[in-house]
C-alpha cells in the first residue's frame, strides 16, 4: 500500500519567517495530495490541496508544490504568525472506483514564536 | 451544507468493557465514511472505510469492528477494550473520488 513520509517532525520558527514541510510518497498511482492543520485537541482541517496535473498551488501565505517524478510534495508557509502553530499533516490519495483513501504522514508540529 | 456529528467527545472505559462510537453525516447522500485513530503522537491511521450500507473494509487487523446500518451512520465498536485501544478516534466523510475528507470533532478514548 501507499506509504507517506513527512519531515521534519517538529519545526520551530520566529514570527515572520517561512516554514517548509516536506513529504514523500511511495505509490506512483497517488494523484491527490491534501494538507491538513490540526490545532490542539481539535479535528484536522484542510488548508490546501493539489492534484497530480498541477505542479504548484498558492493560497495567500500558503503554497504547495508537487514533483510527481520524484514523488514528493511540500508545504510552504510564508510570513508565519503565532496562530499558524499547530500540527500539519500531509496525505496522499489513490482514487479507486467510487472512493479514495487517504494515507497520512506522521505530522509536523510547527511552533511559531512571537 | 454538510455536517458531521461524532459522539461522545470524551470517554473513559475500563479494560474489557465494550465500546460504541457513533458518527452521523447530514446534508449529503451516499457518502464514503471513514474511521481513523490518532494514537499518542500525531499520526492518523485509517481503521475502516465504507462506500455504502453494510459495506465495510478494514485496513488493519485489530480489536475493533465497524458497521454502517444506515446511509449516513457509521459505528465503531469493540466487544472488549484493550489498553492499546486508547487514542483519539476520528470519523470522516468524503464525497467524490480524490476530494477532501471532512472530519468529525473526534472522541478521546482512554482505556484504564
Amino acid at each position: 500500500g501507499e506509504n507517506v513520509e513527512q519531515h521534519p517532525s517538529t519545526l520551530s520558527v520566529q514570527e515572520g519567517d517561512s516554514a517548509v514541510i516536506k513529504c514523500t510518497y511511495s505509490d506512483s498511482a497517488s494523484n491527490y495530495f491534501p494538507w491538513y492543520k490540526q490545532e490542539l485537541g481539535k479535528r484536522p482541517q484542510l488548508i490546501i490541496d493539489i492534484r497530480s496535473n498541477v505542479g504548484e498551488k498558492k493560497d495567500q501565505r500558503i503554497a504547495v508544490t508537487l514533483n510527481k517524478t520524484a514523488k514528493h510534495f511540500s508545504l510552504h508557509i510564508t510570513e508565519t504568525q503565532p496562530e499558524d502553530s499547530a500540527v500539519y499533516f500531509c496525505a496522499a490519495s489513490i482514487g479507486r472506483s467510487g472512493y479514495s483513501t487517504l494515507t497520512f504522514g506522521k505530522g509536523t508540529m510547527l511552533l511559531v514564536s512571537p | 451544507s454538510q455536517t458531521i456529528h461524532q459522539w461522545p467527545a470524551t470517554l473513559v472505559q475500563p479494560v474489557g468493557s465494550p465500546l460504541s462510537l457513533e458518527c452521523t453525516v447530514e446534508g449529503t447522500s451516499n457518502p464514503n465514511l471513514y474511521w481513523y485513530r490518532q494514537a499518542a503522537g500525531r499520526g492518523l491511521q485509517l481503521l475502516f472505510y465504507s462506500v455504502g450500507i453494510g459495506q465495510i473494509s478494514s485496513e488493519v487487523p485489530q480489536n475493533l469492528s465497524a458497521s454502517r446500518p444506515q446511509d449516513r451512520q457509521f459505528i465503531l465498536s469493540s466487544k472488549k477494550l484493550l489498553l492499546s485501544d486508547s487514542g483519539f478516534y476520528l470519523c470522516a466523510w468524503g464525497g467524490q473520488v480524490n476530494t477532501e475528507a471532512f472530519f468529525g470533532q473526534g472522541t478521546r478514548l482512554t482505556v484504564v
